[in-house]
C-alpha cells in the first residue's frame, strides 16, 4: 500500500462535530504514530496533530485525534467556517521505509 | 520564531536537473532533521527524503533513489534538494519541512513551497 485511505470529502454545519478517517495497514498506522495536517488552497500544510493524539501549541482543542488498529481519525468539534480546508493524515511505513500520506479530505462547512 | 524560506519558482526542460534551497532561521539548525515533500497539482503529498542536519546523514524514498540528493550547508543554515533527469511528472510544488525528532513532531514547520514546472 503506497497511500493511506481517506474519504475525498466531508462536510458539516457550524457548531457540528465532524470526523475524518484514515485507513492504513499493519506496517504503517498499525505500528506507528499518525500525524494530521491542515492545508488551505495555495498554502503549505500545517501540523495539527503529532504522535497520534498530541496537539502543537496554538492548535485549538477543538481538534482531537485517535487511533484503533490500522485506522485513525481526526475529529473537529464546534465546527467553524475557517476550518474549511484539506486535511491529510501521514504515518511512517516500516515496509517501505518511508512516509506515507493520505490523499486528503476536503472539508466543507455548509 | 521558526522560518523556512524556499527559493523561487523554476521552469526546467525534461532531462535537466533542479536544485531548490530552503533557508532556516529562528532555531538551532543543527539540532533537527529536514524533510522534503512534494505535491503535484491537485494531488496529495509525496515524501522524498530527509537529512539529519547534525551529521549530514540522508534517507531517500525508494521512488526517487538515484535521482534525488539532499544536502545542507550549516554555515548558511540552508538545506538543498536536487532532483535530476526531470520529466513532466515531476511538475509539482516542493516543500521543505522541519522534523523535530526529539519530540516526535514530524513536519512541524513548512517552507512556503517552490513550484517546479517541467516542460519542453
Amino acid at each position: 500500500q503506497s497511500v493511506l485511505t481517506q474519504p475525498p470529502s466531508a462536510s458539516g454545519t457550524p457548531g457540528q462535530r465532524v470526523t475524518i478517517s484514515c485507513s492504513g495497514s499493519s506496517s504503517n498506522i498499525g505500528r506507528n504514530d499518525v500525524y494530521w495536517y491542515q492545508q488551505f488552497p495555495g498554502s503549505a500544510p500545517k501540523l495539527l496533530i503529532f504522535r497520534t493524539i498530541r496537539r502543537p501549541s496554538g492548535v485549538p482543542d477543538r481538534f482531537s485525534a485517535s487511533k484503533s488498529g490500522t485506522s485513525a481519525s481526526l475529529a473537529i468539534s464546534g465546527l467553524r467556517s475557517e476550518d474549511e480546508a484539506d486535511y491529510f493524515c501521514a504515518a511512517w511505513d516500516d515496509s517501505l521505509s518511508g512516509w506515507l500520506f493520505g490523499r486528503g479530505t476536503k472539508l466543507t462547512v455548509l | 520564531q521558526v522560518h523556512l524560506v524556499q527559493s523561487g519558482a523554476e521552469v526546467k526542460k525534461p532531462g535537466s536537473s533542479v536544485k531548490i534551497s530552503c533557508k532556516a532561521s529562528g532555531y538551532t539548525f543543527t539540532s533537527f532533521y529536514m524533510q522534503w515533500v512534494r505535491q503535484a497539482p491537485g494531488q496529495s503529498l509525496e515524501w522524498m527524503g530527509w537529512i539529519n542536519i547534525g551529521n549530514g546523514n540522508t534517507m531517500y524514498s525508494q521512488k526517487f533513489q538515484g535521482r534525488v540528493t539532499i544536502t545542507r550547508d550549516t554555515s548558511a543554515t540552508t538545506t538543498y534538494l536536487e532532483l535530476s533527469s526531470l520529466r513532466s511528472e515531476d511538475t509539482a510544488v516542493y516543500y521543505c519541512a522541519r522534523d523535530n525528532v526529539k519530540v516526535g513532531a514530524t513536519f512541524d514547520y513548512w517552507g512556503q513551497g517552490s513550484l517546479v514546472t517541467v516542460s519542453s
